[in-house]
């Protein structure tokens, strides 16, 4: 159960688009459609942005998606605005009834 | 509303064992698998365990086997994380989050326990 591979960091300007990958292996983010993305600002609890590797819950923006190919699942945002830069982490089930986060990656919006 | 209220802050000595509970209220509690993350300073998310409230059936990350029992008390729905032989590298703020799928781990929570910050110092 190794942590799933994210860049450690990302950055955009105000209104462009970035993307984050979380790569596992065919035992967790390549076997489920059981991926999450977390948003989580300093000091604060995660907030869930997307499950089920691309589905969002109500109250979260439609500039957030989620996909996945193969042993890897990303994370997009659109519009960059100010607000978004946080810390990200994705979440894959791992089998057995166990879960692996990802590293984290850490936005800036320049 | 759904809360999830954990333990204060704790200290403890290298070699010691630290119990940290998560007391649930505005659902039922039996309905919702509970999960541990524990976050070290400046560190990422990690995934610790798993509880169904319901049976009592538990599940580690096996990093954690044989160091963490996840158990819980249907009467004052609290669910409760000991970790044993702590040394440095277990300071953390530890996390309770509540699956958001009824009856199964879904593995995405919406609600989170506020944090309790373990801290291990000789």
């Amino acid at each position: 159960q190794s942590a799933l591979t994210q860049p450690a960091s990302v950055s955009g300007s105000p209104g462009q688009s970035i993307t984050i990958s979380c790569t596992g292996t065919s035992s967790d983010v390549g076997s489920y459609n059981l991926v999450s993305w977390y948003q989580q600002h300093p000091g604060k609890a995660p907030k869930f942005m997307i499950y089920e590797v691309n589905k969002r819950p109500s109250g979260v923006s439609n500039r957030f998606s989620g996909s996945k190919s193969g042993n890897t699942a990303s994370l997009t945002i659109s519009g960059l605005q100010a607000e978004d830069e946080a810390d990200y982490y994705c979440c894959s089930h791992a089998g057995s009834s166990t879960w692996v986060f990802g590293g984290g990656t850490k936005l800036t919006v320049l | 509303q759904v809360q999830l209220v954990q333990s204060g802050a704790e200290v403890k000595k290298p070699g010691a064992s630290v119990k940290v509970s998560c007391k649930a209220s505005g659902y039922t509690f039996t309905t919702y698998y509970m999960h541990w993350v524990r976050q070290a300073p400046g560190q990422g998310l990690e995934w610790m365990g798993i509880i169904n409230p319901s049976s009592g059936s538990t599940s580690y990350a096996q990093k954690f086997q044989g160091r963490v029992t996840t158990t819980r008390d249907t009467s004052t729905s609290t669910v409760y994380m000991e970790l044993s032989s702590l040394r440095s590298e277990d300071t953390a703020v530890y996390y309770c989050a509540r699956d958001q799928a009824p009856g199964e781990s879904s593995g995405y929570y919406l609600y989170w326990g506020q944090g309790t910050l373990v801290t291990v110092s000789s």
